[in-house]
């Protein structure tokens, strides 16, 4: 148990479908991240919020839709996906303001796109 | 371009004996590199940061180097065990704090 929450754990979506993945962290942090992991590939940074802002935006496609609506919570709004979107959506929390803070992740969303 | 490269070849060693994981990067000026392990179907757990002002960082069995003028640093699990099996990945620190990069990871496999 990290303190990092993420539903579902599975997901299978129709291309034309809309679907939302979900994090919420209890660990009192102000920074939130979205990490994409593939096979055979690193782990790949989407989307990070600080104080609910978004600061960084990794050239994700528009079909992925962050949401933050509090410190505590973070959304994947997906829509109108491709089968090479499959992969482990990975949620993220760190305490903002200190570069050595470690980043705690959640145990993933494995998403499946037929 | 900006790197981190780890051996993408997994790393079988026998019970007992000393595992070395090699994470080397290029065009970055890290203040900060962090080791984690990830176990199949599960999120990454953190186990040691390192700072740039530091050339060793110590966790029970865990030894991490960090050489800023090699670009290197290496990850070391003394008397291993099974129970070590897993991937480990290699992160900086990057973006005013804000990012966090990872390489590719290394699987380990700890033989019996």
């Amino acid at each position: 148990e990290t303190g990092v929450t993420q539903t579902p754990r599975h997901l299978v979506m129709g291309m034309t479908n809309k679907k939302s993945l979900k994090c919420e962290q209890h660990l009192g942090h102000n920074a939130m991240y979205w990490y994409k992991q593939s096979a055979k590939k690193p782990l790949e940074l989407m989307f990070v919020y600080n104080f609910k802002e978004q600061t960084e935006n990794n050239s994700v496609p528009s079909r992925f839709s962050p949401e933050c609506p509090n410190s505590s919570h973070l959304f994947l709004h997906l829509h109108t996906l491709q089968p090479e979107d499959s992969a482990l959506y990975l949620c993220a929390s760190r305490e903002s303001g200190g570069s050595g803070n470690t980043i705690y992740f959640g145990e993933g969303s494995w998403l499946t796109v037929v | 371009s900006q790197k981190i490269e780890q051996n993408s070849e997994a790393l079988n060693i026998q019970e007992g004996k000393t595992a070395t994981l090699t994470c080397n990067y290029t065009n970055y000026s890290p203040a900060y590199l962090q080791w984690y392990r990830q176990d199949p179907g599960r999120g990454p757990v953190f186990l040691l940061l390192i700072r740039e002002n530091e050339k060793e960082k110590r966790k029970e069995r865990l030894k991490v180097t960090f050489d800023t003028t090699l670009k290197q640093s290496l990850f070391h699990i003394t008397a291993s065990q099974p129970a070590d099996s897993a991937t480990y990945l290699c992160a900086l620190l990057t973006g005013g704090g804000n990012k966090l990069t990872f390489g590719t990871g290394t699987q380990l496999k700890v033989e019996l």
